[in-house]
């Protein structure tokens, strides 16, 4: 059973709407959670991470976290083209030595002109 | 700005030869880590280090190995290469500091084993 679960898309979405992507993880230990946008291939780069139940923005992103429901999501508000990419979440391994994360299968993301 | 760097972008190798990957970052990381990462497969981990030295095995450690002498230098080997390992390989760094769990990663080794 995986243990961190995306929607792989695509998620198509117009030019100037808001992206939501979510992701549900299946240990309740995990304190750290990230976002990583990844582009057709090039390396995953980290856009966002949350520790705390609630929302956290940056700019055009805002990860939001619940804990209780073992749910973290992104949005991305004004979407632009640019915009188009895999986006992986990835999980704190609580158990494991070495800050291990455990990244989820990703959602492809779309945004149409 | 935290800098991984890999020895090649794209790699040819012949079925049965030794591979060597090589991995360096320059913001004094105690992690290191080597993921593969297949179309549908997403991102696993091959193996990671905690510490020069030091070594743990990930999910998928079959048909690898690891070497770290030094802090900054992290090697995956393929001892003998085979078609199934042709992958896109990504190394990733982060620090040994409770809650400082983000990872950065190089740019990646496309790997063809033929």
């Amino acid at each position: 059973q995986k243990e961190v679960e995306q929607n792989s898309g695509p998620l198509s979405v117009p030019e100037g709407a808001i992206a939501s992507l979510n992701c549900t993880y299946s240990d309740r230990g995990s304190q750290s959670f990230f976002w990583y946008r990844q582009y057709s291939g090039k390396s995953p780069e980290l856009i966002m991470f949350i520790y705390s139940n609630g929302d956290k923005e940056d700019g055009r992103f805002t990860a939001q976290l619940n804990k209780a429901s073992q749910y973290v999501s992104l949005l991305i508000r004004d979407s632009q083209p640019s915009d188009s990419a895999t986006y992986l979440c990835a999980v704190n391994d609580p158990r494991a030595a070495g800050n291990k994360l455990t990244f989820g299968g990703g959602t492809r993301v779309l945004v149409k002109p | 700005d935290v800098k991984v760097t890999q020895s090649s972008r794209y790699l040819v190798k012949r079925t049965g030869e030794k591979v060597f990957l090589e991995c360096v970052q320059d913001m004094d990381h105690e992690n290191m880590f080597w993921y593969r990462q297949d179309p549908g497969l997403g991102l696993r981990l091959i193996y990671f280090s905690y510490d020069v030295k030091m070594k743990e095995k990930g999910d998928i450690p079959e048909g690898y190995s690891v070497s770290r002498e030094k802090k900054e230098r992290f090697s995956l080997i393929l001892e003998s290469a085979s078609t199934n390992q042709t992958s896109m390989y990504l190394c990733a760094s982060s620090l040994r500091q409770l809650r400082s769990y983000e990872q950065y990663f190089g740019p990646g080794t496309r790997l063809t084993v033929t």
